[in-house]
């Protein structure tokens, strides 16, 4: 059983380009967040998804947004990118009110 | 808002020794979780504690929930070189969609 899968590993982008993140979760999961996580902090929430619908978000603006498909995978769209977006972002797949459960991370490098 | 607060923030052990790390709401969580995260890792859940005053053990290691459900602790008896790392407690938020985190622990062991 495969747990949560996210692409790509590591990306490097420019100062105001767009990027978009994948994020497949664990088998039996319905429920997809994703966090920002800078150097030598805790992971800080996005968003969450769930039934294809953003249903909470955190303290991020408008730049950040997503989507989930039918089959329960996300994606994760970052534009205009400024350099503080840099960091480890990772996805985390649950049952509706589970505990979750992270996946490796894509970590973004903004120059 | 909510705030979730750990300490300390680091803590270097001699191999053998015990380590606790105590973690604090500014609010009542209906749940607490815990997650380690290894250097260059991605948070990997630990546990999950809903009962007040609840105690689980997982081999090593003792997670607490404290009666006002504010608090929680995580010692490790007799540490080893593998639980080098960084230890997160998270808390639901609002509407329990999403996790708030600590800053977390890092824990260095010498051998």
């Amino acid at each position: 059983d495969a747990g949560v899968t996210q692409s790509p590993t590591h990306l490097i982008k420019t100062r105001g380009q767009q990027v978009t993140l994948r994020c497949s979760p664990k088998s039996g999961h319905d429920t997809v967040s994703w966090y920002q996580q800078a150097l030598g902090q805790g992971p800080q929430f996005i968003f969450q998804y769930y039934e294809e619908e953003e249903r909470q978000r955190g303290n991020f603006p408008d730049r950040f947004s997503g989507h989930q498909f039918p089959n329960y995978s996300s994606e994760l769209n970052v534009n205009a990118l400024l350099l503080g977006d840099s960091a480890l972002y990772l996805c985390a797949s649950s049952r509706r009110w589970g505990p979750q459960f992270f996946g490796p991370g894509t970590r973004l490098t903004v120059l | 808002g909510q705030q979730v607060m750990q300490i300390p923030q680091y803590q270097h052990v001699q191999e053998g020794e015990d380590f606790t790390t105590y973690c604090n709401s500014s609010t009542t969580l209906s749940n607490i979780q815990w997650y380690k995260q290894r250097p260059g890792g991605h948070p990997v859940f630990l546990i999950q504690l809903v009962k007040s005053g609840e105690v689980k053990k997982q081999k090593r290691l003792t997670f607490q929930f404290g009666e006002a459900k504010k608090n929680s602790s995580l010692h490790i008896t007799a540490t080893q070189t593998t639980d080098v790392g960084t230890y997160f407690c998270a808390g639901p938020g609002g509407s329990q969609g999403n996790l708030i985190f600590g800053k977390g622990t890092k824990l260095s062991v010498k051998p």
